[in-house]
């Protein structure tokens, strides 16, 4: 059980277009939800913090105009990477936490590798 | 500022030996830590967890230490294995509703 899927795996995209990564958790419901970003040789950087039904918390240096999130259900959130730049490109993960459970208890997804040209 | 800090990037050990990885944090409001094993291009997978009213967890071949007063703690592997290599990150919470700050990894190679 809890398992996080994303999609898509990979994407590369030209300069200027918007791209939109999912990430469902497929065997339980998960309230919250998280997107982090890695860098090569990095930390995974928290980009924000997405309950079902709210608006996402935005960490300090993100842009919330250019990487939207929807957290529809209790099953699917997406990231939505607006405009995006060469220096976009990066490795997103996303990971989901039970409800009721510790937000510090995240099963992770498999990450998107994104490429911008 | 890093809160987590794991600062050797690699090390490499012998199949069979022990791996001790390593990692400190500044911030003396953490109370949980984890430990999260990685492969490139794949998500991170959780190896093993504790908390800070304990100072030793165990699980089969891993065994996490944490010193309070230091504000360090070490994974240590017994014996490492082939399949142990990847990339370890050492992860802090503070608090049962807070999020998790993730070091930067450390790259374990563990030689045949």
């Amino acid at each position: 059980g809890a398992v996080v899927s994303q999609h898509p795996s990979w994407v590369i995209c030209k300069s200027g277009t918007s791209v939109k990564i999912e990430c469902r958790s497929l065997d339980f419901q998960a309230t919250t939800m998280f997107w982090y970003r890695q860098f090569p040789k990095q930390s995974l950087m928290l980009m924000a913090t997405s309950n079902e039904g709210s608006k996402a918390t935005y960490e300090q240096g993100v842009e919330k105009d250019k990487f939207l999130i929807n957290h529809a259900s209790l099953t699917l959130s997406t990231l939505t990477v607006t405009s995006a730049h060469p220096e976009d490109s990066s490795f997103y993960i996303c990971s989901a936490s039970h409800s009721g459970r510790a937000l510090y208890e995240q099963f992770f997804g498999p990450g998107t590798r994104l490429t911008v040209l | 500022d890093q809160q987590v800090k794991q600062n050797s990037p690699s090390l490499s050990v012998q199949e069979g030996r022990i791996s001790i990885l390593n990692c400190d944090y500044t911030n003396s409001m953490f109370d949980y830590f984890l430990w999260y094993k990685k492969y490139p291009a794949e998500g991170p997978t959780f190896l093993i967890s504790i908390s800070s009213i304990k100072d030793k967890n165990e699980d089969g071949r891993f065994t996490v230490f944490l010193n309070k007063s230091a504000k360090h703690l070490s994974l240590h592997i017994v014996p490492s294995q082939p399949g142990d290599s990847a990339v370890y990150f050492c992860a802090a919470s503070a608090g049962a509703n807070s999020k998790l700050t993730f070091g930067k990894g450390i790259t374990l190679s563990v030689r045949p």
